[in-house]
């Protein structure tokens, strides 16, 4: 079954630092999203991403963040001037085009973001 | 607006016994929604989903969900637990005439016990 990997799968970065997570969609899909989870608990919605430009956000995705689909196959987040409380697992996820709004989305294994 | 809600942190099981995971929602239209299981150090996986139809879904690993209007509950459920379902468990809920990203609930952590 066709997956979506995330690289890397650990990320240590100094505080200020820029890093970038990256993600490689299910082939097929055209919709992407990044979400981050903090201490294994509640899920947060970052940002989606369809037809080379974002199509929602939440508060927390502000100017310091940036999504960018490179090529046709990897989907990145950039985080700037990293802060303290962006240490959390970040995931990807991806579903199919054809009524979106009812397809469930799958998840990459995740990235672990540690700010130090 | 949309939201969900999982009232238990954590739900202990013994193996064999069954399980109800619980989950209540609140839309403006019609819900989406939908379970998704977490094991450690993994991504969250799709586990069934109720759009329209059957009150009853059944999804994988033989996990079934009831979905109750005039609860608005969508609760979890499995016939006899396995030591291997011990995982997180999120529900998730899209309100149909609003925004496309679903709402995650905080998770449930389910425990089998042998």
């Amino acid at each position: 079954e066709p997956e979506v990997t995330q690289t890397p799968s650990h990320q240590v970065t100094q505080m200020g630092q820029e890093v970038i997570l990256r993600c490689v969609p299910i082939s097929n899909h055209l919709y992407f999203y990044w979400y981050r989870q903090i201490l294994g608990q509640k899920v947060e919605f970052l940002v989606s991403f369809y037809n080379n430009e974002i199509s929602e956000k939440s508060e927390i995705f502000d100017d310091q963040f940036s999504v960018e689909r490179p090529d046709g196959s990897n989907f990145t987040l950039k985080i700037r001037s990293t802060k303290l409380e962006d240490s959390a697992m970040y995931f990807c996820a991806s579903s199919e085009a054809t009524d979106y709004s009812n397809q469930p989305q799958h998840f990459g294994d995740g990235t672990r973001l540690s700010i130090l | 607006a949309q939201s969900v809600a999982q009232p238990e942190d954590q739900v202990n099981v013994a193996e064999g016994n069954p399980l109800t995971v619980k989950c209540t929602y609140s839309v403006s239209g019609n819900p989406y929604l939908f379970w998704y299981v977490q094991y450690p150090n993994r991504g969250l996986q799709f586990l069934l989903k109720y759009i329209t139809g059957d009150n009853l879904v059944k999804g994988s690993y033989g996990f079934e969900a009831e979905f109750n209007k005039s609860q608005t509950s969508f609760h979890l459920k499995k016939p006899s637990a396995l030591v291997s379902d011990s995982a997180l468990y999120f529900c998730a809920v899209r309100d149909e005439g609003g925004s496309y990203i679903p709402t995650f609930g905080r998770g449930t952590s389910l425990i089998v016990h042998p």
